[in-house]
Formats: C-alpha cells, structure tokens, sequence
C-alpha cells in the first residue's frame, strides 16, 4: 500500500477485556515502531521491530502489552486485561532503513477506549 | 526534567509571519533531529530532518540545530492558515523521543 495502514481505526474495550491491533507498514519497510499516544502528549516510544526481529521493547509499561512481526511484515500489538490507563491513541510508523535514526513514517493510528 | 521539552503553546501568529518553534533536549549524545506535524485527530507527519549543527531549509521551512545548546528550532516563514497544528520535536538518543508538542495557531 502507499502508506502505513492500521486496523481497526478505533476500538472500545470494557475493561478486563483483551484486544489486538494491527499495522500494516509500508511495503519493504525493514523497522516498524509502536507508540502510545495520550490525549495532549507527544508519542511514546513502546517496541520496535527490524525485521521480524524485536530489538527494543523496554516501553511496553507493563507485561499485558505484547507485540509480535512474525513474518518481518504485519505487527499486531496485544494488551491482555485492559485497563483504563491503556486508553489512548496506538500509533504504527515504519521505516525503509534498518538504521534507527531514520525518518518515520506514521499511520493513522488506532483509538483506543477502555470503559 | 523530560528528555525533550517544548512550549506547549497555543502559539499564535498572524497569516505572512514567521512562526518560530523551539525545542531543547536533554541527551547530549543525540544525533538525530525531526520536526513533525500533527493536525488534530491525524497522525504525525514529518517535516523536517536535521543532523547536522547549522541550518537547514526546505521550501517555506528551516531547521535550525545547535548541538552546543542543545538546542532544535523549526521556522516556519510565510505562515498560512493551513499550517495551524501541533508541532512536535523529536530526538534521537537510542530511540526516538518526542516532546508533547506545541500548538499553532496562525490568524487569519
């Protein structure tokens, strides 16, 4: 696709229940990140992937969060038992480079709500 | 003291000035500077990439970093409606850090 494609584009839970969300990066895109991003702050960085390969996941707050790139291609992040901290906007960026400094480029995000 | 700070505005600017954006860090091993644009309900969007202690310019944009300082700035010239929306600052220590952004206005 041209561009970052994430699914679904927002998501209520109750709480206590688990969801998963979907990024879809831009094709050949070696690294792919996941972000938190709460109402009226900037992004916070959660795990990022170069290929299939989770080389940093020391943002994840907490082990409810688990993410997987099984393939080097579509990354689910999962969030067991939700809670109402984990409300925020998840963001997926993607990157052609293997170098961690490169530019990202985001999805739209997935909105997620825990009532 | 956050690794990345900014104003968080509301910063308002009339239409055809310049719009200046600053942001200082904490890391003096970063190597790395970005400028992204966020609209309201949108995902970040790059605008500008800066590596290097000088200035950088693209089109009605100019980075502007001294490492020294610590120091990132985004200039924004000729400032039209459109360009109203949260600018965020980001850094590259290990891993990309984002400041919570300041908020433009330009005024009609």
């Amino acid at each position: 696709g041209a561009g970052v494609s994430q699914s679904p584009r927002y998501k209520v839970a109750k709480r206590g229940q688990d969801v998963a969300l979907r990024c879809d990066p831009i094709s050949g895109h070696v690294s792919l990140f996941w972000y938190q991003q709460a109402l009226g702050q900037g992004p916070e960085f959660l795990t990022y992937f170069q290929n299939e390969a989770q080389l940093d996941k020391s943002g994840l707050p907490s082990d409810r969060f688990f993410a997987e790139r099984p393939e080097g291609s579509v990354s689910t992040l999962k969030i067991q038992r939700t809670q109402q901290e984990d409300s925020a906007v998840y963001l997926c960026a993607s990157s052609s480079s293997g170098a961690r400094n490169s530019p990202l480029h985001f999805g739209n995000g997935t909105r997620l709500t825990v009532t | 003291q956050k690794e990345v700070e900014q104003n968080s505005g509301p910063l308002s600017v009339p239409e055809g000035a310049i719009a200046s954006l600053n942001c200082t860090y904490s890391d003096r091993g970063s190597q790395s500077f970005f400028w992204y644009r966020q609209y309201s309900g949108k995902s970040p969007e790059l605008i500008m990439f800066i590596y290097s202690n000088g200035d950088k310019e693209d089109g009605r944009f100019t980075a502007q970093l001294n490492k020294a300082s610590q120091y990132v700035s985004l200039l924004i010239r000729d400032s039209q409606p459109s360009d109203s929306a949260t600018y965020l600052c980001a850094v590259y220590p290990e891993k990309l850090t984002f400041g919570t952004g300041t908020r433009l206005t330009i005024i009609p």
